[in-house]
């Protein structure tokens, strides 16, 4: 079975800083990949995906994600973190076959001015 | 980009009310539709897929009898509550695929009186 994992309730960090939101993942052969950023009240935004190729993979709002296939790992980062990238991030797999996404609980990043 | 529009946006009504909430995909044909639902401060959980004309498949625990879902096109399905309770408030969101990624739609926060 599909399963992720993001360890962290909560992440702090302060505008400007580098940041990074961990995610863990187990799937049965080669995983999808995703990062979804949710806004209060709203569904969730696709921020960037790996399916193949590199494994650093460029996203939206200048967010990306590296893919550890030894780690089982897909932590999102961003070099400069903003006000407005506060929220609520799911990281979310699936295997080949045609299920449905699984999502990890999500973590809440704060940035702080 | 692809974009899944959800109505209504927010429902407050009467205890042994039904409710329909709509999921469409505005600019491309949805071979995979999802329900989900949503608890404050927690993840998503998975209700059911429905592939257009064909019954939907409910994840366990999942009532059918209760939550009705048509796929009756390639961009439409609709979740109906049948006789909503108290306990049946939440925040429900749909999400459409075909290929990758999935999107989704913003997002239906219900709540029975």
């Amino acid at each position: 079975a599909q399963s992720v994992a993001q360890p962290e309730d909560q992440v702090n960090v302060a505008e400007g800083n580098p940041l990074t939101v961990k995610c863990t993942y187990s799937v049965s052969g080669n995983p999808y990949l995703f990062w979804y950023v949710q806004y209060p009240n709203r569904g969730l935004q696709f921020l960037l995906k790996y399916i193949t190729g590199d494994n650093l993979v460029k996203g939206s709002y200048g967010f990306e994600a590296e893919f550890n296939k030894s780690q089982t790992s897909f932590h999102l980062k961003k070099p400069s973190a903003l006000v407005s990238d506060s929220a609520l991030y799911f990281c979310a797999v699936r295997d080949m076959g045609n299920t449905p996404l699984v999502f990890g609980k999500g973590t809440r990043l704060s940035v702080i001015a | 980009g692809a974009v899944v529009s959800q109505h209504p946006s927010w429902v407050i009504c009467k205890s042994g009310t039904s409710v329909k909430i709509e999921c469409r995909s505005l600019d491309f044909q949805a071979t995979t539709m999802f329900w989900y639902r949503q608890f404050p401060k927690q993840s998503l959980m998975l209700m059911a897929t429905s592939n257009e004309g064909s019954k939907a498949t409910y994840e366990q625990g999942v009532e059918k009898d209760k939550f009705l879902i048509n796929h009756a096109s390639l961009t439409l399905s609709t979740l109906t509550v049948t006789s909503a309770h108290p306990e049946d408030s939440s925040f429900y969101i749909c999400s459409a695929r075909t290929g990758q990624p999935q999107h989704f739609g913003d997002g239906t926060r219900l709540s029975i009186l």
